[in-house]
């Protein structure tokens, strides 16, 4: 079942603007976890915001929750042609097994 | 670093054949997944193991069986491959159960079936 939708599917800017990825869920969580894909390649993990966190930056990242919304925004600032990829959340629906539910993703063109 | 290593990047086999596809992680991370990514469907869980020995379902596991016989390795078999099969293959590796546990990825195994 899925767990993460991810809003835009698509998203396109120029180098230097801001880019904004939503991500809602179903069931409440313990956290919220956004990972990043260059094509055709593995997932690589960006940052994790706990369900008691509103708020959380790492770099260029910034990272908000809405518990009571049941989403989550990604911000890249000053977005450089190297962000391109797609980007996915994955929530662990509440359960401390590990299990990680993913989001189809919203895939990023930054032009150069 | 954590490195999580696939056998192959790219496979191509034929409808009926037995497929392998091996995992390997090297920092004794007690968890390990295996998930396929489709266009429009994103990722999804097909097996996962907690530790040796140790296998539990996913979201779609039929068509699919595993084997952890050493907590390094994670394999997934394709009892007999179909054309429905062909995606891109992803394994993770994650230390201990845990709710806070970022997953560490390998690069993929694009299969293709005939």
């Amino acid at each position: 079942s899925q767990q993460g939708e991810e809003d835009p599917q698509a998203l396109s800017i120029q180098e230097g603007e801001n880019a904004t990825m939503n991500c809602s869920y179903k069931t409440s969580i313990n956290n919220l976890q956004w990972y990043r894909q260059n094509s055709g390649r593995g997932l690589v993990h960006l940052i994790l915001i706990r369900s008691n966190e509103r708020e959380k930056h790492s770099g260029r990242l910034r990272v908000t929750l809405d518990t009571s919304k049941k989403s989550s925004s990604l911000l890249i600032t000053a977005s450089r042609a190297a962000d391109t990829a797609s980007y996915f959340c994955a929530t662990d629906a509440g359960s401390n097994t590990g299990k990680l539910i993913f989001g189809q993703g919203t895939t990023l063109q930054v032009k150069p | 670093d954590v490195k999580v290593t696939q056998s192959s990047r790219y496979l191509v086999k034929r409808t009926g054949e037995k497929v392998f596809l091996e995992c390997v992680q090297d920092m004794d991370h007690e968890n390990m997944f295996w998930y396929r990514q489709d266009p429009g469907l994103g990722l999804r869980l097909i097996y996962f193991s907690y530790d040796v020995k140790m296998k539990e379902k996913g979201d779609i596991p039929e068509g699919y069986s595993v084997s952890r016989e050493k907590k390094e390795r994670f394999s997934l078999i394709l009892e007999s491959a179909s054309t429905n099969q062909t995606s891109m293959y992803l394994c993770a590796s994650t230390l201990g159960q845990g709710a806070r546990n970022e997953q560490f990825f390998g690069p993929g195994t694009r299969l293709t079936v005939l």
